[in-house]
């Protein structure tokens, strides 16, 4: 079976500090990995995604992952925050069961101080 | 522009009524997920569609059904509404044809059933 953790519910970062937000998977097949945002009382919009092609992932918004085997993690950084980067983050792997559905983990709230 | 619309964006539902959330997209997707969100829970998958015609149970289906008739349209349908059926709803659609394919979200539903 497929699952990601997320350690951390809620992270806080001053701003223009690294943001660090991390992910572990477990999978018994290369899997497919996917950041997603979601801002206040709106759905969920990709960040990043890894396919295999390269391990550094660069997404919008200045977001890049790395995906690393040997760890099983696909952690989220971002080098400067900014206040609108301040909401939920979900990390998800590709199940290869059930339609190809998303399995994600529970989130974690990223708020950023001035 | 194209993408997944959701309705309504919030309802409040007296228990034992029953509800239908609508889902229709525009981009020819197969696959059709529909997601509730919990605080502390991250996304759970009610129900999914492979393909036009075919539908499949996820992790939390009790109380809840779905139908695919067509490829655009996946009504969500609560046949008598429960208070543990609160909720924000999401539906999603993706290609499944390429694993590396993301998921697309809609704006979701926030349903209050009371």
């Amino acid at each position: 079976a497929q699952s990601v953790t997320q350690l951390g519910s809620h992270v806080s970062v001053s701003e223009g500090a690294l943001v660090l937000l991390r992910c572990n998977y477990s999978s018994s097949v290369p899997p497919y990995l996917f950041w997603y945002v979601q801002y206040p009382n709106q759905g969920l919009q990709l960040l990043l995604k890894y396919t295999s092609a390269a391990t550094l992932v660069k997404g919008i918004n200045g977001f890049e992952a790395e995906f690393k085997k040997s760890e099983t993690s696909f952690h989220l950084t971002k080098p400067s925050a900014h206040m609108s980067d301040a909401a939920e983050y979900f990390c998800a792997v590709r199940s290869y069961n059930q339609g190809g559905k998303l399995i994600f983990g529970q989130g974690t709230e990223l708020s950023v101080k001035p | 522009i194209a993408g997944i619309t959701q309705a309504p964006t919030s309802q409040i539902l007296a228990a034992g009524r029953r509800m239908t959330l609508r889902c229709t997209q525009d981009m020819r997707h197969n696959a059709m997920y529909w997601y509730r969100q919990d605080l502390g829970l991250g996304l759970r998958l009610i129900h999914y569609s492979n393909t036009a015609g075919t539908t499949g149970k996820g992790e939390v289906p009790d109380g809840y059904s779905v139908s695919r008739a067509n490829t655009d349209d996946f009504p969500l349908t609560l046949a008598s509404a429960v208070p543990s059926q609160t909720s924000v709803y999401f539906c999603a659609s993706s290609d499944t044809g390429d694993g590396a394919t993301e998921a697309f979200f809609g704006q979701g539903t926030r349903l209050t059933v009371v």
